[in-house]
């Protein structure tokens, strides 16, 4: 079945250090993109990429970065920079033609030890 | 810049009553509307949109949305809800262009089913 596997599904960070959130698609989608949900706000855009080894800041990406050397794989680093990382990250993906419509992963719960 | 106001963050519901999730936007272009639902610990699924045409679209699992330009409103409904309606809705507006996927989201209803 094609979908969006986003891994692990809990993460703990500690103090100073660097994790890594996977997401990958095979629905053959070119536009992939991070938000950041926290209770009671929404949804927030972090990155976005709309073709392979290009992609552009969103509303919130200071702390953050991003990789997309592959069509398939869009990964989202948070950083020791991201001062307050603790969140529901949930990866999504597009079509060029017909992008209104996202397809997103289920998540992944990240916590500060 | 666009907004999209969600203006009730609970909302409890006895089953099989109707339910309506109140949705507003501020844009001076013309956008594209959503709602997403989104069930506990899992990602957003889209429920219905807006792209042009006819004002009363009509989604998956019973809801309809309708889009009133005048009030800048695109309420969610459905005439009869049931306990697997319990989750949290969002209503989404596109940033227009080929920014179609950059979505902005309001801050989210809960929907409470009660037996």
């Amino acid at each position: 079945d094609g979908g969006i596997t986003q891994s692990p599904k809990y993460l703990f960070r500690k103090e100073g250090q660097n994790v890594t959130l996977s997401c990958e698609q095979n629905l053959n989608h070119d536009a992939m993109y991070w938000y950041r949900q926290d209770p009671g706000q929404g949804l927030r855009l972090i990155y976005y990429s709309q073709i392979v080894n290009d992609f552009q800041k969103g509303d919130i990406a200071e702390g953050y970065s991003v990789s997309r050397e592959k069509k398939e794989s869009f990964p989202l680093t948070v950083t020791s920079a991201q001062k307050n990382p603790t969140a529901f990250y949930l990866c999504a993906s597009s079509t060029i033609a017909t992008n209104e419509k996202l397809f997103f992963g289920s998540g992944t719960q990240l916590s500060v030890l | 810049a666009q907004s999209v106001t969600q203006l009730d963050s609970q909302v409890p519901v006895f089953e099989e009553a109707p339910v309506e999730l109140r949705c507003n936007y501020s844009s001076s272009v013309s956008v594209y509307l959503f709602w997403y639902v989104q069930y506990p610990n899992q990602g957003l699924q889209l429920l219905l949109k807006y792209l042009s045409g006819s004002t009363l679209v009509k989604g998956i699992n019973g809801f309809e949305a309708e889009f009133n330009k005048s009030q800048t409103s695109f309420h969610l409904r459905k005439p009869s809800v049931h306990i697997s309606d319990t989750a949290e809705y969002f209503c989404a507006a596109s940033r227009g262009g080929n920014q179609g996927g950059k979505l902005i989201f309001g801050q989210g209803t809960e929907l409470s089913v009660k037996p």
